[in-house]
């Protein structure tokens, strides 16, 4: 069954560096997304993709944060000075055109220090 | 502001049983819930979902129920298994002009015991 493959599984940074989260969305899905979930809370939206530009985001997906789609198989996550409070388990997903049904990945965890 | 939440953090049953978790919602317009399950160090994984204009849908020895008067959404799992133990998350759609974006609650803990 295709999946959404996200890389690295864990990401140790200092605070205030820049950090890239990549993920490999299911290879005909059309929608991309970004959420984040701080231990033992719930999940939360950060942004969705679509059609190469933004097309939601949350309060939370500040000027620090960026996405990209480089090339027809990579979505990722920049994040421009990290801080601390930005350790999470950061998830993407994707969708196809049905928009409805999300795929998620299993992660990247992001501490920083 | 108008928010997706759950009633139970932790439910714990015996292999067997049926398992039901609640859901409150409070956003009267949304029209589309769906009940993700999380494995530990996994991502959530879609179970089912439901659009307004019903109030039940089955799947395999899954049940959404759906109760718009109240706002009340309720995943019942029968027979549950250990296999089942995981957080489970409703979520409704908070999308504007079309789009799909889950909005998840807390989240509650299933733990089947064998």
């Amino acid at each position: 069954e295709p999946e959404v493959t996200q890389t690295p599984s864990h990401q140790v940074t200092q605070m205030g560096q820049e950090v890239i989260l990549r993920c490999v969305p299911i290879s005909n899905h059309l929608y991309f997304y970004w959420y984040r979930q701080i231990l033992g809370q719930k999940v939360e939206f950060l942004v969705s993709f679509y059609n190469n530009e933004i097309s939601e985001k949350s309060e939370i997906f500040d000027d620090q944060f960026s996405v990209e789609r480089p090339d027809g198989s990579n979505f990722t996550l920049k994040i421009r000075s990290t801080k601390l409070e930005d350790s999470a388990m950061y998830f993407c997903a994707s969708a196809d055109r049905g928009k409805e049904k999300l795929f998620f990945g299993s992660g990247t965890q992001l501490s920083v220090l | 502001g108008e928010s997706v939440g759950l009633h139970l953090p932790t439910l714990s049953v015996q292999e067997g049983d049926n398992s039901i978790i609640n859901c409150a919602y409070s956003n009267s317009a949304s029209d589309y819930f769906i009940w993700y399950k999380q494995e530990s160090g996994k991502g959530p994984q879609f179970i089912i979902d439901i659009r307004s204009n019903m109030d039940k849908r089955q799947g395999q020895r899954v049940t959404v129920l759906l109760n718009k008067t109240v706002k009340h959404l309720s995943l019942q799992i029968a027979a549950t298994q250990p296999g089942d133990s995981a957080v489970y998350f409703c979520a409704e759609n908070t999308g504007a002009g079309g789009s799909y974006i889950p909005t998840f609650g807390r989240g509650t803990s299933l733990i089947v015991h064998p």
